[in-house]
C-alpha cells in the first residue's frame, strides 16, 4: 500500500490568508495525485488532479503543486465558505487517502 | 447535470449483509468507472472497489475482498455494493462516486449511505 501522510490535522487562519496543505506518499506517485473538499455534512468534491490540475468550477485561489513524494494544496485569500476538510488521494496504485486536514477560520 | 443518488441509509443486525444502491444520470453510464469508497471516524476514507459497467469488471482493495460485492445493471444505470457479515466495524459511511477509465480521480460522489451495525 502508498501510504499518504497529510499534515497539518487542523488549521486555523483568517479571512484573506494564505494556507497550505501537504501530503508525503510513501513512494513515488509521478503526480497521480488528487485534492478534495469536504464541507460537514457533505461528499467530498474534486479540487485538483493530476496534482495542478484545477477541477471544473472550482475557483482559481485553489492551487496543487509537487512532484515525486511531496504534494502541497494552497488556498489563496480564504474565503468563509472555505471551512472544510480537505483530502489528498493517490491513484498511481490503487487508490489511497490522506487522513486530513480539517480548515477553521479564525 | 451529472448526478450520483444513492439509496437510503441502513441499519443492520451484526452478522447480516446490506446492499445499497447508485443511481447514475446526467453521463453515459458505461464510459465511466465507478469506485465505492467507505468513511468512518476511525479509518478516514478507504476505497472499497471498483466496477467497470461496460465489461462487467471489477478490482478490490485486498481488505474488503469477502466483505464487498460490486456489480452494476447497464440497464437501469445502477451499480450496487452488497456488504456481508456485517460487524461494529463496518458502520460507516458508504460513497459511490465515478472516473473516467484508467483515471482515478473522482468528479463526482453520492451523496453516501450511513450503515449502522447494532442489534
Amino acid at each position: 500500500d502508498i501510504q499518504m501522510t497529510q499534515s497539518p490535522a487542523s488549521l486555523s487562519a483568517s479571512l484573506g490568508e494564505t494556507v497550505t496543505i501537504e501530503c508525503r506518499a510513501s513512494e513515488d506517485i509521478y503526480s497521480n495525485l488528487a485534492w478534495y473538499q469536504q464541507k460537514p455534512g457533505n461528499s467530498p468534491q474534486l479540487l485538483i488532479y493530476d496534482a495542478n490540475s484545477l477541477a471544473d468550477g472550482v475557483p482559481s485561489r485553489f492551487s496543487g503543486s509537487g512532484s515525486g513524494t511531496q504534494y502541497s494544496l494552497k488556498i489563496n485569500s480564504l474565503q468563509s465558505e472555505d471551512v472544510a476538510s480537505y483530502f489528498c488521494q493517490q491513484y498511481n496504485n490503487y487508490p489511497t487517502f490522506g487522513s486530513g486536514t480539517k480548515l477553521e477560520i479564525k | 447535470e451529472v448526478k450520483l443518488q444513492q439509496s437510503g441509509d441502513e441499519l443492520v443486525r451484526p452478522g447480516a449483509s446490506v446492499k445499497m444502491s447508485c443511481k447514475a444520470s446526467g453521463y453515459t453510464f458505461t464510459d465511466y468507472a465507478m469506485h465505492w469508497v467507505k468513511q468512518s471516524p476511525g479509518q478516514g476514507l478507504e476505497w472499497i472497489g471498483t466496477i467497470i459497467p461496460l465489461i462487467d469488471t471489477t478490482s478490490y482493495n485486498q481488505k474488503f475482498k469477502g466483505k464487498a460485492t460490486l456489480t452494476a445493471d447497464k440497464s437501469s444505470n445502477t451499480a450496487y455494493m452488497e456488504l456481508s457479515r456485517l460487524t461494529s466495524e463496518d458502520s460507516a459511511v458508504y460513497y459511490c462516486a465515478r472516473s473516467y477509465y484508467g483515471y482515478n480521480w473522482l468528479d463526482y460522489w453520492g451523496q453516501g449511505v450511513m450503515v449502522t451495525v447494532s442489534s
